[in-house]
C-alpha cells in the first residue's frame, strides 16, 4: 500500500447505526486530517492530529468521534447520524515542520445515510 | 482570517484551447496557496503549490500558476486543454506551515469540449 488509504469507498447506514472509518498513511507523515465534502459546500476541515493528539475541533458534532492511536493510523467513529451527514469525508496526512509541505489525501469514503 | 474564492463554478474550454481557472484569496499572514484536482469518486491531488519561493509554480500535467499578491491572485492556466483535464480544481490557502490545515474555495468543474 502507498500513500493515504481509506476503507471502506462507500458506506451506508441507518441513523441508529454505530460505524467507523479507517484511515492509514504509509508516507511517515506526522499530521493527520478530516474533511467532510458535501454537495454544493467548500471542503470543510473537522479534525487535526499532530503527533496524535488532537490539535483542532472545528465545532463538530459530538456524533462525530475521531481517534488517533499513533501517527499512521486515523478513525472517525459514527453514531446516531442524520440524513445531512451524508457526504464525502476525506482523510489526509502531511509533514509538519517540513517547509512547503503538502496534504496528501485519500480516496474518501462516501457515506450515505438512510 | 483566510478564506478563497473561485470565480465559476462551472468552466467549459474545446480541446487545445486555453484553460484559466480564477482564484483570489484572503489572508492575514503571508499565504501558502494549493491547486488540487479531484476526478470523479477519487480523492485530491496536488496539482501545484506555492511556498513564497518562485512566483510562478509549474505544476503536473502542464499546469502552472501565477501568485500576484498586488491582485491576491492564484490563477490556473494551461494552454492547450486536454480531455482527460475534465476535472473537478480546488483552490486552498494555509496561513501556516502544516501543509493540511486548509481552507478550501467551492472548486470550479472543468469540461473539455471535443
Amino acid at each position: 500500500e502507498t500513500g493515504v488509504t481509506q476503507t471502506p469507498r462507500h458506506l451506508v447506514m441507518g441513523m441508529t447505526n454505530k460505524k467507523s472509518l479507517k484511515c492509514e498513511q504509509h508516507l511517515g507523515h506526522n499530521a493527520m486530517y478530516w474533511y467532510k465534502q458535501s454537495a454544493k459546500k467548500p471542503l470543510e476541515l473537522m479534525f487535526v492530529y499532530n503527533f496524535k493528539e488532537q490539535t483542532e475541533n472545528n465545532s463538530v458534532p459530538s456524533r462525530f468521534s475521531p481517534e488517533c492511536p499513533n501517527s499512521s493510523h486515523l478513525f472517525l467513529h459514527l453514531h446516531t447520524l442524520q440524513p445531512e451527514d451524508s457526504a464525502l469525508y476525506l482523510c489526509a496526512s502531511s509533514q509538519v515542520g517540513t517547509i512547503g509541505t503538502e496534504a496528501f489525501f485519500g480516496q474518501g469514503t462516501r457515506l450515505t445515510v438512510v | 482570517a483566510q478564506s478563497v474564492t473561485q470565480l465559476g463554478s462551472h468552466v467549459s474550454v474545446s480541446e487545445g484551447a486555453l484553460v484559466l481557472l480564477r482564484c483570489n484569496y484572503s489572508s492575514s499572514v503571508p499565504p501558502y496557496l494549493f491547486w488540487y484536482v479531484q476526478y470523479p469518486n477519487q480523492g485530491l491531488q496536488l496539482l501545484l503549490k506555492y511556498t513564497s519561493a518562485a512566483t510562478l509554480v509549474k505544476g503536473i500535467n502542464g499546469f502552472e500558476a501565477e501568485f500576484k499578491k498586488s491582485e491576491t491572485s492564484f490563477h490556473l492556466t494551461k494552454p492547450s486543454a486536454h480531455m482527460s483535464d475534465a476535472a473537478e480544481y480546488f483552490c486552498a490557502v494555509s496561513g501556516d506551515n502544516q501543509g493540511g490545515k486548509l481552507i478550501f474555495g467551492q472548486g470550479t468543474e472543468l469540461s473539455v469540449k471535443p
